[in-house]
């Protein structure tokens, strides 16, 4: 079963158009909950980290929030170089710190 | 700004050969990482190290994969032997504490043929 689920799989946007994406997971007790961004060949880029329900982070047209079961990621105006994919990750509260990534949301942003 | 840098960008071999992925973590970094994205396909972890040992390990990282703190900067993930199915990209990744933020490499994108 996995822990990490993400939706939609693939967004496309108008710029300007602003949207959400959804990451919800499932685990005993969570440690923190991470968002990056991923362009095509590279590796994951740390945008925030959330740990508790209600916490919000911003950056740029970019705001993370946070419920007991899931996250958001909110893009405001988007512009073409929003374009990527963003990955969700949980770390849990028992023990290890392995990160559990979702598939991503890949968000293609059009001029 | 400090990053993890990753060595080679791109390597390719043949099934059955032995492979060394090179990382230089952010230097006051002390939790060491090595996670892989198959083509298509989500970032797995592989193994976590601290302290010159493995503190945990993930049911992909077998008897063909091996890690190693060589020296003060570098952090090494060995392939024993080579299959196909190990094609992927595989991202180191550092933190300072067990529980902060892991910063990710570039990657080396591992081809088998």
């Amino acid at each position: 079963e996995d822990q990490v689920t993400q939706s939609p799989e693939a967004l496309r946007l108008q710029e300007g158009e602003s949207s959400s994406l959804n990451c919800s997971y499932t685990v005993s007790g969570l440690r923190g909950l991470f968002w990056y961004r991923q362009d095509p060949g590279k590796g994951p880029e740390f945008l925030f980290t959330l740990y508790s329900a209600g916490e919000e982070k911003e950056k740029e047209r970019l705001k993370a929030t946070l419920t007991k079961k899931e996250s958001f990621l909110h893009i405001t105006a988007p512009k073409p170089e929003d374009s990527a994919t963003y990955l969700c990750a949980v770390q849990e509260i028992y023990g290890n710190n392995r990160l559990a990534f979702g598939k991503g949301n890949q968000v293609v942003v059009i001029p | 700004e400090p990053e993890v840098t990753q060595t080679p960008s791109h390597q390719v071999t043949q099934m059955g050969q032995e492979v060394i992925l090179r990382c230089v973590p952010i230097s006051n970094h002390l939790y060491f990482y090595w996670y892989r994205q198959i083509l298509g396909q989500k970032v797995e972890f592989l193994v976590s190290f601290y302290n010159n040992e493995i503190s945990e390990k993930s049911e992909i990282f077998d008897d063909q994969f091996s890690v190693e703190r060589p020296d003060g900067s570098n952090f090494t993930l060995k392939i024993r032997s080579t299959k196909l199915e190990d094609s992927a990209m595989y991202f180191c990744a550092s933190s300072n504490g067990v529980h902060d933020t892991q910063y990710f490499g570039p990657g080396t994108r591992l081809t088998v043929l």
